[in-house]
């Protein structure tokens, strides 16, 4: 079974550009979240989406990211203008549904680490 | 918001030693899981827990939940220079209405040969 896949794997860019990272999640998978890792520390929740619906962008940094799920499967976010405190592993993650701890587990991808200079 | 306390923060033994870490939380969890993050990677799940009190086992790792759903704790046994990595507790709240996942710090485990 194919694995959540993120790209691109690095980003370089300058503060005030705009960057975008794609997901692709679990084929199947309902459930699709974008999580932000700082050096050092755990991921941090930044938006969820039950197909192509959002159930939670309540840390999402609204004036600066967006995240979309169009069709309900692949998901971009985007930041526009980057500041340098971006600078993190963002994280894409899937799960089947939402309907029982079981079937909640989150299953991550490799993560695109993004440096904003 | 929800916060998880993890420690120890890093940890350094000698292959085959014994590991413990352990995860609390001021917050009620529904579930307790815990990740592995090799490096350059994203964190993969080791073991789920779903009810207080329940202790389970994947080889040489066993995690238990604990009575309070405020603490869960993991045990490496034998330890091998594979083991060494970054490893997140999490809680899960919700169960079946919007689970929202939160993790601690990290304990980073180097395993000297």
């Amino acid at each position: 079974e194919a694995g959540v896949a993120q790209s691109p794997r690095y980003k370089i860019i300058e503060k005030r550009q705009s960057v975008a990272f794609w997901c692709n999640p679990i084929s199947g998978h309902a459930t699709l979240y974008w999580y932000q890792q700082i050096l050092g520390q755990g991921p941090k929740l930044l938006i969820q989406f039950q197909n192509n619906g959002v159930v939670d962008d309540s840390q999402l940094p609204k004036d600066r990211f967006s995240a979309e799920r169009l069709k309900g499967v692949d998901s971009t976010l985007k930041i526009q203008p980057a500041k340098l405190e971006d600078s993190a592993v963002y994280l894409c993650a899937s799960s089947f549904s939402r309907s029982d701890p079981i079937q909640e587990t989150q299953y991550f991808g490799p993560g695109t680490r993004l440096l904003v200079l | 918001g929800q916060q998880l306390n993890q420690s120890p923060q890093s940890m350094f033994i000698q292959e085959g030693e014994d590991v413990s870490m352990n995860c609390t939380s001021s917050s009620i969890f529904n579930t307790w899981l815990w990740y592995k993050q090799d490096p350059g990677e994203g964190p993969v799940l080791l073991i789920a827990l779903y009810k207080a009190g329940e202790l389970t086992s994947n080889g040489r790792l066993t995690a238990q939940f604990g009575i309070t759903r405020k603490d869960s704790f993991l045990n490496i046994s034998a330890s091998i220079p594979s083991d060494v990595g970054i490893y997140f507790c999490a809680g899960l709240t919700g169960g079946t209405s919007y689970g929202k996942l939160t993790f601690g710090q990290g304990t980073i485990l180097t395993v000297h040969p």
